[in-house]
């Protein structure tokens, strides 16, 4: 039963590989978000959806493509991975997309771009 | 853009106040939240102001002040397991929150 899961936890792949990583809330919320933790532990917004419908597109990267497929689902695919890449990503969501109740994140994707 | 700074490390006692500060620059804010993030951990959500004041939760208070661009997160009778980082991050009206760099507190007995 948990509220924001990511899958998978961890990620090692080689360079140039596409891999992707899903995420699923099952809290309602109507807004989801992509952000990504570099080794400085400094946390980057790069997307965040709203019913399905992107709202914020941050200066990422077009290797990077996320896809709503319904309020509950936000996925995150990755082309041509390269080393820079190798972070934590983390999804999230919020009931109201900034509300008072601020934001419930998921454990987290490690990757690891070898 | 935004501009938010909060110190890099602190260190505190364990039983003892520890006051963590936070300065922003930013247009259209929208509130300013504080966030906790245990080592390989995600961050969970501590506290929300708007209005400035003073929000209280337990042994955690959070204080905004608008028109600095200053907020404080206040921790009284601390644990060894509030050892974390605590982030500061902005939301502004366009829909999206900024986070800072975050404070790494170390509790020491």
């Amino acid at each position: 039963d948990t509220a924001v899961s990511q899958t998978p936890k961890y990620l090692v792949t080689q360079m140039g590989n596409d891999k992707s990583i899903k995420c699923e809330q099952n809290l309602g919320h109507d807004t989801m978000y992509w952000y990504k933790q570099d080794s400085k532990k400094f946390l980057k917004i790069m997307f965040s959806y709203n019913n399905k419908e992107l709202i914020i597109n941050e200066t990422v990267p077009n290797r990077f493509s996320p896809k709503s497929p319904d309020k509950a689902h936000l996925n995150l695919h990755i082309n041509s991975l390269e080393l820079g890449d190798s972070a934590v990503y983390f999804c999230a969501s919020s009931p109201i997309g900034n509300g008072p109740y601020g934001y419930t994140f998921g454990s987290g994707t490690r990757l690891t771009v070898v | 853009g935004q501009n938010i700074d909060q110190p890099t490390e602190m260190t505190a006692t364990e039983g003892a106040i520890v006051q963590i500060n936070c300065t922003y620059q930013t247009s259209g804010f929208n509130g300013l939240f504080w966030y906790q993030q245990h080592a390989g951990e995600a961050p969970t959500f501590l506290s929300y102001n708007v209005l400035d004041g003073l929000e209280e939760k337990g042994r955690f208070s959070s204080f905004l002040s608008r028109s600095k661009g200053y907020s404080y997160l206040l921790l009284k009778e601390l644990q060894m397991k509030d050892s974390a980082s605590y982030l500061c991050a902005v939301a502004t009206n366009a829909g999206k929150s900024t986070f800072g760099d975050g404070t790494t507190l170390t509790v020491k007995p």
